[in-house]
């Protein structure tokens, strides 16, 4: 079974520090993803990464950067967190190589307040 | 307009019943399809797959793509209350990138 990790299940940071977010996957997996989870609102993409070294913005990414030094972790990282980036975030990784299934993870709930 | 259309729900339902979740979606390019099942406080797990038009069965669940239409079902039989759950809708193209409904609430009532 495909297993996708997350650093922290709940998390609770002031405005303005900076905030990482860890996402580790256990299959050898080319693409991984990062996603915000609002009510209404649906999963929305931040960034992605084909490989290790790559990343392309999604449809969200202000606010964000990401890295990926390891083909087997991705990390999302805020720059300075506001009160409008409280979401749920998902990581989910996928083959590639013309898979398009994704596998999340369990997710991390933060806060800013 | 919304790429993918998904009724929020919330969607009740008694034990044993047949429940039929849709998503619509505008962008004729989808040709893969999948449904998600995301129980409270937990990532989306993968439920099925289904590349391009037809029919898919898994079970109690069946998955059912009509391009034409640009519309998609997941069918449950025999519900249970551990199908207690929100649904999501899920497409890509060419680009290779997931589009996601936002999710229809089910609860399955013992």
């Amino acid at each position: 079974d495909v297993k996708v990790t997350q650093s922290s299940r709940y998390l609770v940071k002031r405005t303005g520090e900076k905030v990482f977010l860890e996402c580790v996957q256990d299959m050898d997996h080319e693409n991984m993803f990062w996603y915000r989870q609002d009510p209404g609102l649906g999963l929305r993409l931040i960034y992605f990464s084909y490989d290790v070294k790559m990343k392309e913005k999604g449809d969200i990414p202000e606010g964000y950067s990401v890295s990926r030094e390891k083909k087997e972790r991705f990390s999302l990282i805020l720059e300075s967190a506001s009160t409008n980036q409280t979401s749920m975030y998902l990581c989910a990784s996928r083959q590639g190589r013309g898979l398009y299934e994704q596998y999340f993870g369990p997710g991390t709930r933060l806060t800013v307040t | 307009q919304k790429e993918v259309e998904q009724d929020p729900g919330p969607l009740s339902v008694p034990e044993g019943a047949i429940v039929s979740l849709n998503c619509t979606y505008s962008n004729s390019a989808f040709q893969y399809f999948m449904w998600y099942r995301q129980y409270s406080r937990k990532g989306p797990e993968l439920l099925m797959y289904t590349y391009s038009s037809g029919n898919k069965e898994d079970g109690r669940f069946t998955a059912q793509v009509d391009k034409s239409s640009k519309y998609i079902s997941l069918f449950i039989r025999d519900s249970q209350p551990s199908d207690s759950a929100t649904y999501l809708c899920a497409m890509g193209g060419s680009a290779r990138q997931l589009t996601f409904g936002s999710g229809t609430q089910l609860t399955v009532l013992p």
